[in-house]
């Protein structure tokens, strides 16, 4: 089994859905979690990050951690054609060498 | 604008030679890395370095070299040794400790 696991997809949506991408983990160590979109030919840019479980919200995005279950989410609300990306989740702990998931490819057509 | 610079942006590779893969970055972070891109898998680390003039193996470093010879540069030589170098190659880098990961736009290499 991998320490982090992840649905490649892809995952086709409508514009203005509202978009869940999740993680499944093994490791308990995993301390922080992020979340970054990457664009085809280009490098994952950070969209999320957070250290706590919880909800995170910044605009369109909401990211949810829940330790007890080791299952991370990103919600994309109002999704947008410009969403399509492949997301990546990445999670670490205190060895500070991060995780990346497979990343979970999302089409969103208008 | 601060950022991570990789080039170049595209790269090809005769059998048996080797070649270098250019990532700097003006973010005055101590930490950077190297990952390999394939359809599919996700990153995977190849080296990694906390601080000048040190450096680290990653989960697939044969056939790969680094330097870190200035806090701000960490080149990646593709070796003649690695026999499937076909890949996408992101550089990235960190202030240190827990702090997110920046990339560069990656290059792309490929053999002829």
């Amino acid at each position: 089994q991998k320490e982090v696991e992840q649905d490649p997809g892809p995952l086709s949506v409508p514009e203005g859905a509202i978009v869940s991408l999740n993680c499944t983990y093994s490791n308990s160590a995993f301390q922080y979690f992020m979340w970054y979109r990457q664009y085809s030919r280009k490098g994952p840019e950070l969209l999320m990050y957070t250290y706590s479980s919880g909800n995170k919200e910044d605009g369109r995005f909401t990211a949810q951690v829940d330790k007890s279950s080791k299952y991370i989410s990103l919600f994309i609300r109002d999704s947008q054609p410009s969403d399509s990306a492949t997301y990546l989740c990445a999670m670490e702990g205190g060895s500070y060498i991060p995780t990346f998931g497979r990343g979970t490819s999302l089409i969103v057509h208008p | 604008d601060g950022g991570i610079t990789q080039s170049p942006k595209y790269l090809f590779r005769k059998e048996g030679q080797n070649v270098t893969l250019s990532c700097e970055q003006n973010l005055n972070h101590d930490a950077m890395y190297w990952y390999r891109q394939d359809p599919g898998q996700g990153l995977r680390l190849i080296y990694y370095s906390q601080i000048v003039n040190d450096f680290q193996k990653g989960d697939i470093a044969e056939g790969y070299s680094v330097s870190r010879e200035k806090k701000e540069s960490f080149p990646l030589t593709v070796t003649s040794a690695q026999k499937n170098p076909t890949a996408f190659y992101l550089c990235a880098s960190r202030q240190g400790g827990p702090e997110p990961q920046h990339f560069g736009d990656g290059t792309r290499l490929s053999i002829l």
